[in-house]
């Protein structure tokens, strides 16, 4: 069973507007969230994170919500450019410092549209 | 910068072979990793080790095996490829430690077909 879901696979979003990615998480031990972007035929690449004692985090053009009583994250890119489009993965980490990795989802795609 | 090498971007190989993916690290990280991700499936956890010689395995270990004989150093073993570990693999460290200390740095991906 999934821990850490991603239910759009892609999403449209035309340059210059927010995109608003989504992700949901069963497992209550979750205590680290991250989310990475991958280019095609590339590692992905780290993004932004969040704790669980933060709702929100903030750099740049990118912010990371954590909704914990409803076990919802979501990340906002605003203004989205061309370069943005790529694929986003949502991941999280238990309680035992990362030494067991992270778990993910299955990614969602974003078009960014000119 | 965090740098995490894969020895291969692209690899060929036939069924039943034996494979070697060799992965290096060279900020004196704690934990190394090895991901395959498959389209729909997300990154899968196949192997991890948080120190030399220690290994776990992860999600979906089975015909898989690793290596770490040294810190920097960790291998992933296919024993006997067949065509379902087709995939791109990806092999990742992180530092340790509760926060930040659990962010991955990837390597670039083998992606592997085997024939």
């Amino acid at each position: 069973d999934q821990q850490v879901k991603q239910n759009s696979p892609s999403l449209s979003v035309q340059e210059g507007r927010i995109s608003i990615l989504n992700c949901d998480y069963t497992n209550s031990m979750f205590d680290y969230f991250l989310w990475y972007k991958k280019y095609p035929a590339e590692g992905p690449t780290f993004l932004i994170s969040i704790s669980s004692i933060k709702d929100k985090n903030e750099d740049g053009r990118f912010t990371v919500f954590l909704n914990k009583s409803a076990k919802h994250l979501s990340l906002h890119i605003v203004p989205s450019q061309p370069g943005d489009s790529a694929v986003y993965f949502c991941a999280a980490s238990g309680s035992g410092g990362g030494a067991d990795g992270l778990t993910f989802g299955k990614g969602t795609h974003l078009i960014i549209q000119p | 910068d965090v740098k995490v090498t894969q020895s291969s971007r692209y690899l060929v190989k036939r069924t039943g072979e034996k494979v070697f993916l060799e992965c290096v690290q060279d900020m004196d990280h704690e934990n190394m990793f090895w991901y395959r991700q498959d389209p729909g499936l997300g990154l899968r956890l196949i192997y991890f080790s948080y120190d030399v010689k220690m290994k776990e395995k992860g999600d979906i270990p089975e015909g898989y095996s690793v290596s770490r004989e040294k810190k920097e150093r960790f291998s992933l073993i296919l024993e006997s490829a067949s065509t379902n570990q087709t995939s791109m693999y990806l092999c990742a460290s992180s530092l340790g430690g509760q926060g930040s200390g659990e962010k991955l740095f990837f390597g670039s991906g083998t992606q592997l077909s085997v024939l």
